[in-house]
Formats: C-alpha cells, sequence, structure tokens
C-alpha cells in the first residue's frame, strides 16, 4: 500500500477547474509542509510544479495551485488547457524518506 | 544551463549489477543531496534513496535497503547508484534528481537512464 494515495484519473473540459487530492496513509506523512506536485508527459522526465504545499516554481502558470488540510493535500488546475493532459505526482517527505503518490492522469475532454 | 546529465541505457541479466552515473552541469555537484527515482514501464514513481552533500550519509526505501549503493567521486564529480541482484522486476527508467537552490521538492532532474533486465 502507497503512503501518498491518489485518484487514477480526473478529467475536465478546457477551461475547466480540476482538483486532484492526495492523502497520506500515515500520520507523519504531510505532517510539515513538505508537500510537492510533479506533472510528467510520456517519454519526459517529471516537472516540477509546487513545492511546500502551495508555492510556485518560477515559470510555472499561475493556473496551478496547492493547498494542504490534514492529512489530504490538493493540487488544483484552473483555467484547463490541452497541454495540462498528463500524469500528476504528489510527493512528500519524512526525516528519513521521501514518498510519491500513486499518481493521477489528468485527461482534457 | 542547469541540468543532471546520466549514463546512457543497460542491460543486464538477473542476478547481475548495474551501476547508473549522474553528472552535473551549470552547478557544483558536490554540494547537492542527490536523489534517485525510479519508474517501472507504465508505473508510477518509486524514491530509491538519497546521498548527501559530503557523501558520508545515505538513506534508501525500506525496499530498496541491502541492494542499492549511492556513492560520490569527487575525481569525476558525479555520484553513482549500483543496484545488485537484479531481477526482471528492477526492469525501470531510472532518474537522479535534487533540489537546487530549493526549499522543496525536486526542481532539477537527469534525462533518465533505460535499465532492462532480461535473460
Amino acid at each position: 500500500q502507497s503512503a501518498l494515495t491518489q485518484p487514477a484519473s480526473v478529467s475536465g473540459s478546457p477551461g475547466q477547474s480540476i482538483t486532484i487530492s492526495c492523502t497520506a496513509t500515515r500520520s507523519d506523512i504531510l505532517y510539515y509542509n513538505y508537500v510537492s506536485w510533479y506533472q510528467q508527459h510520456p517519454g519526459k522526465a517529471p516537472k516540477l510544479m509546487i513545492y511546500a504545499v502551495s508555492n510556485r516554481p518560477s515559470g510555472v502558470s499561475n493556473r496551478f495551485s496547492g493547498s494542504k488540510s490534514g492529512n489530504t493535500a490538493s493540487l488544483t488546475i484552473s483555467g484547463l488547457q490541452a497541454e495540462d493532459e498528463a500524469d500528476y505526482y504528489c510527493s512528500s517527505h519524512t526525516a528519513s524518506s521521501t514518498f510519491f503518490g500513486t499518481g493521477t492522469k489528468v485527461t482534457v475532454l | 544551463q542547469v541540468q543532471l546529465v546520466q549514463s546512457g541505457a543497460e542491460v543486464r541479466k538477473p542476478g547481475a549489477s548495474v551501476k547508473v552515473s549522474c553528472k552535473a552541469s551549470g552547478f557544483t555537484l558536490s554540494n547537492e543531496y542527490i536523489h534517485w527515482v525510479r519508474q517501472a514501464p507504465g508505473q508510477g514513481l518509486e524514491w530509491m534513496g538519497v546521498v548527501n552533500p559530503n557523501g558520508g550519509s545515505t538513506g534508501f526505501a525500506q525496499k530498496s535497503q541491502g541492494r542499492v549503493t549511492v556513492t560520490r567521486d569527487t575525481s569525476t564529480s558525479a555520484v553513482y547508484m549500483e543496484l545488485t541482484s537484479l531481477t526482471s522486476e528492477d526492469t525501470a527508467l531510472y532518474y537522479c534528481a535534487t533540489s537546487f537552490l530549493s526549499q522543496d521538492g525536486f526542481n532539477i532532474w537527469g534525462q533518465g537512464t533505460m535499465v532492462t533486465v532480461s535473460s
């Protein structure tokens, strides 16, 4: 069983907003504000989209936002675009280990 | 340009070992924690382990422990990940990654090294 659980798939139409959840199965994960989100297109390396729960690296669209409440973190993509179709992974870490979520395939209808 | 560059694809037989290298371009590798992440075909990301900047301390996922070694070579400015006792389940794309000038998250990834384990 993965330490971070995500829905297998989420879909939306262009212009809509979608939210991907990331739920920790252990109380020590997501306890601190170490939550990052990655976008991965087929055949490409993952790309950091959000770090430290809600911060965007330089160059990442402000359509991407992150939040956390209790043992669940969320990634929201607003104004969905065709280029957002990809796999998304959440991640968090403790003092000794890093964990990735199970991954969510985002489909733009 | 800041990037991580990994060694090329490898093919090994079951029971063998493989060593993958990761070098930095545009920054000093020796100052950074270097993580290893793998992705089996069609599967998700799996963290394997990390080596700290001075190479003296490493951490590994429970699944990898005992079979994976991560080392630094200052003479070649590279980090190496060696995986032993390979099985078909180790067939995957192996990435090195780091948080460069960032408080959290892996913002620099290597291009990935495909390791295929097949008899």
